[in-house]
């Protein structure tokens, strides 16, 4: 069953830090594995996408990891911001070979972060 | 990047009521829609996809004839949530897909409907 876990559920940071969130998924065939942010009461934004022959890609002060070998990514924030609190949600798309499924996204549960001054 | 928009933002309805979303494309072709729900501190789950001209296609234990779909153009697509009752009661996400925004899912900013 293809399924996209995060960890911590929860995370309280204060302004300035930086901090890593994890994301473990079992989602085959993989098409691309995405980090969303989504304010409270808002759609998903995408962050960043990756494909299975990137390592790393940066947004600005986001940078999310890929290893397709361990079907592991990590999103790490630098130099926290209060608007940086906002759930952030690992997606993963299913690729062609993927049938019926094909192009589906499986969101993880997301991490809640919170950040204070 | 693609630009999707949701009408109304938030809306609250009788018990037995219906109540339809819009979902909007603005400047791409969304020959592919799809219809979210979100329950608080839970991730977004798929209710349905829709194409261009063509029927829905509704997730397992999604009632079709409770949550109608329309996707009568490239950039409009409407949820019909009919009779509704307080545990239809959810935030409702749509995104679009399609030519001009290539693959990727661009997301609508969400609907809260709220059923007393």
């Amino acid at each position: 069953k293809n399924q996209v876990e995060q960890s911590p559920q929860s995370l309280i940071i204060l302004e300035g830090k930086n901090c890593t969130l994890q994301c473990n998924y079992t989602v085959s065939p993989f098409s691309n594995l995405r980090w969303y942010k989504q304010d409270t009461g808002r759609g998903p934004v995408s962050l960043t996408i990756m494909t299975f022959s990137e390592n790393t890609k940066s947004n600005g002060r986001y940078t999310a990891t890929l290893d397709a070998d361990t079907k592991q990514s990590s999103l790490h924030i630098t130099a926290s911001q209060l608007s940086d609190s906002a759930s952030y949600i690992c997606v993963v798309r299913v690729g062609y070979a993927g049938g019926t499924s094909y192009g589906k996204l499986t969101f993880g549960q997301g991490t809640i972060l919170t950040v204070h001054p | 990047g693609a630009v999707v928009s949701q009408h109304p933002s938030w809306v609250i309805c009788k018990s037995g009521t219906s109540v339809k979303i819009e979902c909007r494309s603005l400047d791409f072709q969304a020959t592919t829609m799809f219809w979210y729900r979100q329950f608080p501190k839970q991730s977004l789950m798929l209710m349905a996809t829709s194409n261009e001209g063509s029927k829905a296609t509704y997730e397992q234990g999604v009632e079709k004839d409770k949550f109608l779909i329309n996707h009568a153009s490239l950039t409009l697509s409407t949820l019909t949530v009919t009779s509704a009752h307080p545990e239809d009661s959810s935030f409702y996400i749509c995104s679009g897909s399609g030519t001009g925004g290539g693959y990727e899912q661009y997301f609508g900013p969400g609907t809260r409907l709220t059923v007393t």
